[in-house]
């Protein structure tokens, strides 16, 4: 069974970091890129960023592009998000989502996360 | 700010079909790339519902169904139960910004 476990998450002041961890188990971790979604409060769903199979490719979005960077270690199954000079318009529940098909980025999130909640606040 | 617009509520009975739109443009679903569907319900997780504009990952019932014309997509759920209540979203790649989702649509079953 695939499980995906974020952790990380919490209530930081505008401009600090943190850093978000996801423990992934039940799939070849390696064979896989892997995804951060976020999602605001009440709000919708907006991509973050995602990371091949290597960790040697990783593209994000504009909105957190030169401030989060995402990284993965495959000896140890996990999925990282370092998330710097934070604002209160990040704060959202962040999911981690494997993506499919195997090798590619370019696919669908199959599995999801239970999320992990970031509040930016003073 | 998304690229691709959903209709922020539809409703029906149970026993219904209803049909949720996704609207883009020429720089993603038209742009040839497929389209893919999540539900969530309440408090929990996006679930991969609908992946390749038309294909059901294993244990999705049949009721729920995919299509992609042109510039938009839909997701027909027939014979509506009381456990499709939820949010849907549709998602593509877009040339400028990457991966996207779509607005949003929360199905009600009266």
């Amino acid at each position: 069974e695939v499980q995906l476990l974020e952790s990380g998450g919490g209530l930081v002041q505008p401009g600090e970091s943190l850093r978000l961890s996801c423990a992934a188990s039940g799939f070849t971790f390696s064979s896989f890129a892997m995804s951060w979604v976020r999602q605001p409060p009440g709000k919708g769903l907006e991509w973050v960023s995602v990371i091949n199979v290597s960790g040697g490719s990783t593209y994000y979005a504009d909105s957190v592009k030169g401030r989060f960077t995402i990284s993965r270690d495959n000896s140890k199954r996990t999925l990282y998000l370092q998330v710097n000079s934070l604002r209160a318009e990040d704060t959202a529940v962040y999911y981690c989502a494997k993506v499919a098909p195997e090798m590619t980025t370019w696919g669908y999130f199959d599995y999801w996360g239970q999320g992990t909640l970031v509040t930016v606040s003073s | 700010q998304s690229v691709l617009t959903q209709p922020p509520s539809v409703s029906g009975a149970p026993g219904q079909r209803v049909t949720i739109s996704c609207t883009g443009s020429s720089s993603n679903i038209g742009a040839g790339y497929d389209v893919h569907w999540y539900q969530q319900l309440p408090g929990t997780a996006p679930k991969l519902l609908i992946y390749g504009n038309t294909n059901r990952p294993s244990g999705v019932p049949d009721r729920f169904s995919g299509s992609k014309s042109g510039t938009s997509a839909s997701l027909a759920v027939t014979g509506l139960q009381a456990e499709d209540e939820a949010d849907y979203y549709c998602q593509s790649y877009d040339s400028s910004l990457s991966r996207v989702f779509g607005t949003g649509t929360k199905v009600t079953v009266l």
